[in-house]
């Protein structure tokens, strides 16, 4: 099966300038994941959703950071302004519960670097 | 916060088994413990899980101590490919509400 897909894979932005994420989830996996990983540490939950429905976004910060996932499927992550701590790689994920160790698939992520 | 804990480095010699210890004192009786790994520059890959017997796939295995308090991830014979961040995660499988809370990991370097 064809794996999470992101992009873009590296972006560089000012800071106070807006960035957006994209992701495409694995074909029929109604939960999808945005992870923030700073370097040197573990991933950290962002959002999460299913189907369209945000479930969990108790991480997210709703003053910078939005996150929408309209038909279901593919989802977009956002940042506006941009902070230099926002400098992290960006990871999706999806899962199905019928898959194994909750059939989480993440994506190869997009780097941020905020100058 | 994670629920687990684990040591932030260890070496191990190539073709030799590499053993990554766990602490996961507050686990929960329907808590499966995970393991996934993160070489550099890719996400996080899932590579086994077990809620309290003893796990073996092609990649791995899993010992879970009788009290599940603790567990060790077991790569039979390391390769240098297996050089990355391994993360061990406590939580309940399925469901829409459940996902992976990740804590540091340990850094396995394998030496040639």
């Amino acid at each position: 099966e064809a794996g999470v897909a992101q992009s873009p894979r590296y972006k560089i932005i000012e800071k106070r300038q807006s960035v957006a994420f994209w992701c495409n989830p694995i074909s029929g996996h109604a939960t999808l994941y945005w992870y923030q990983q700073i370097l040197g540490q573990g991933p950290k939950l962002l959002i999460q959703f299913q189907n369209n429905g945000v479930v969990d976004d108790s991480q997210l910060p709703k003053d910078r950071f939005s996150a929408e996932r309209l038909k279901g499927v593919d989802s977009t992550l956002k940042i506006q302004p941009a902070k230099l701590e926002d400098s992290a790689v960006y990871l999706c994920a999806s899962s199905s519960p019928r898959g194994r160790g909750y059939g989480y698939t993440f994506g190869s992520g997009t780097r941020l670097t905020v100058v | 916060d994670a629920k687990t804990t684990q040591p932030p480095s260890m070496d191990c010699a190539e073709g030799r088994a590499a053993n990554l210890p766990c602490n996961h004192s507050t686990i929960s009786g329907n808590e499966y413990v995970y393991w996934y790994r993160q070489i550099h520059s890719q996400g996080p890959q899932y590579i086994i899980h077990g809620l309290k017997n003893n796990e073996t796939n092609e990649m791995a295995s899993l010992i879970i101590t009788e009290d599940r308090k603790s567990s060790t991830l077991i790569l039979p014979h390391a390769t240098l490919r297996d050089t990355a961040v391994y993360y061990c995660i406590v939580g309940r499988y399925g469901g829409a509400t459940n996902k992976l809370i990740f804590g540091t990991g340990t850094l396995l370097a394998v030496q040639p």
